[in-house]
């Protein structure tokens, strides 16, 4: 059974930083591109940024370029989310989810993990 | 600009059929997209991909009353024999190049 279990969220202070995991199990982690998405509360799905396969290709929204690193251990099954300089645009639960090998669509997605930007 | 438009809401009655359209912007017409459902307080669940020619291929486990259809840039969801638990968020799910996702903004199916 694919699994995909966040943690590591929780409540920073406007400025701080947060690093995110997602433990993998059920599937063979390193042959597969991973996503994480986030939704605010009470609003809708938004993209933030990918890996491919092997770490070699990320990715990111616009809006969150420059201040969250994507990054993974194939070793380990693990996928990270590093992300700095967090405001209260950043509040939201954050979903780490897998990409499909025949398309590209997310095809399994965890249960989330909330990250709240507050003082 | 690879856009998805989805009504925010829809409803229809315990036992009857639904079908959800996610639109395409112009240009992007031949994209496939995907569909997931999101129960209250729940994370998403992948539900199928659906093609421009109306083929569609389900997640593990999607009952047979889900299915997906196409016509130009539209997109749908047909849910049948509806059930109170279907009540939901519903969100299709397009791709660029798979490095980058775009959602629609989502379609809160109410089950009166």
């Amino acid at each position: 059974e694919v699994q995909l279990v966040e943690s590591g969220g929780g409540l920073v202070q406007p400025g701080g930083s947060l690093r995110l995991s997602c433990a993998a199990s059920g599937f063979t982690f390193s042959n597969f591109w991973m996503h994480w998405v986030r939704q605010a509360p009470g609003k809708g799905l938004v993209w933030v940024s990918s890996i491919s396969s092997d770490g070699d290709s990320t990715t990111y929204a616009d809006s969150v370029k420059g201040r969250f690193t994507i990054s993974r251990d194939n070793a380990k099954n693990t996928l990270d989310l590093q992300m700095r300089s967090l405001g209260a645009e950043d509040t939201a639960v954050y979903y780490c989810t897998r990409r499909s090998l025949d398309a590209s669509h997310a095809d399994y997605w965890g249960r989330g993990t909330l990250v709240t930007v507050s003082s | 600009q690879l856009v998805l438009t989805q009504s925010p809401s829809a409803s229809a009655s315990l036992g009857a059929s639904v079908k959800l359209t996610c639109t395409l912007s112009s240009g992007h017409s031949t994209f496939a997209i995907a569909w997931h459902q999101q129960q209250p307080e729940k994370g998403p669940r992948y539900l199928m991909r659906v093609k421009s020619d109306g083929s569609h291929i389900k997640g593990d486990g999607i009952p047979d009353r889900f299915s997906g259809s196409s016509s130009g840039a539209e997109r749908y969801l047909t849910i049948s024999s509806l059930q109170s638990e279907d009540e939901a968020d519903y969100y299709c799910q397009t791709w660029h190049t798979g490095t980058y996702w775009v959602f629609g903004g989502g379609t809160k199916l109410t089950v009166l």
